[in-house]
């Protein structure tokens, strides 16, 4: 069962440059997010989706664009890379159903460091 | 403003103690979920718990929802070295976004062999 899938896994940038991460799932759920998650500050909500073509801010979502034209992809992307992006980015994905009970499904990160 | 405090944070022990780890707010969430989290992945799911005063046991692993839906604990009994790993508490809120959940800093716990 492939479930959340995140590509790459990790990733140097300069500072400028610009990057995607890729998130996939392919349990047809219709909420997905984005977090990251950096030492002693625990998992951060940056964008999340509740279906196709609506996307909505988090608690830190100065740096970054989403866009959700499909259930399964959400793609995260950096405009312009600053080493305060350094972290590891985590995507979730999970039913809508009965709201507040489902559980948030992980991929296993993209480690991102911006030099 | 962080709504979740979980403590302690770091927490060292030897094989076969028991520990507890708590995740306390000053408001009031519809549910809170514990994940733990190894090296390398992602955070998984271990329960949720939704009714106040709610407990709920994972084989040696007691959870439990404070009465006012304050608070959680998480309660590990004869702790292993598989059991080392980050624990995460996360609330979801009532409302019209109660999908959308805030984590705690979690929890980092070593057992030693």
């Amino acid at each position: 069962n492939a479930g959340v899938t995140q590509t790459p896994k990790f990733q140097v940038l300069k500072t400028g440059q610009s990057m995607t991460l890729q998130c996939a799932q392919d349990m047809n759920h219709e909420y997905m997010s984005w977090y990251r998650q950096d030492p002693g500050m625990g998992l951060r909500l940056i964008h999340y989706s509740v279906g196709a073509g609506i996307t909505d801010q988090g608690e830190v979502p100065n740096g970054y664009n989403v866009s959700r034209s499909t259930t399964e992809d959400f793609p995260l992307r950096l405009l312009s890379a600053a080493p305060s992006q350094t972290s590891v980015y985590f995507c979730a994905s999970s039913n809508l159903g009965q709201g507040s009970n489902q559980p948030q499904h992980f991929g296993d990160g993209t480690r991102l460091s911006i030099l | 403003t962080q709504l979740l405090e979980q403590s302690p944070q770091f927490l060292s022990i030897q094989e076969g103690e028991n520990l507890t780890v708590y995740c306390n707010s000053s408001s009031v969430f519809s549910s809170l979920q514990w994940y733990r989290q190894e090296p390398g992945e992602g955070p998984v799911l271990l329960v949720t718990v939704v009714t106040g005063g709610e407990v709920k046991k994972l084989k040696r692993l007691t959870f439990q929802f404070g009465d006012a839906r304050k608070d959680s604990s998480l309660h590990i009994t004869a702790a292993q070295p598989g059991d080392t790993g980050l624990y995460l508490c996360a609330g979801s809120r009532s409302g019209g976004s109660n999908y959308k959940l805030t984590f705690g800093k979690g929890t980092l716990l070593t057992v030693n062999p």
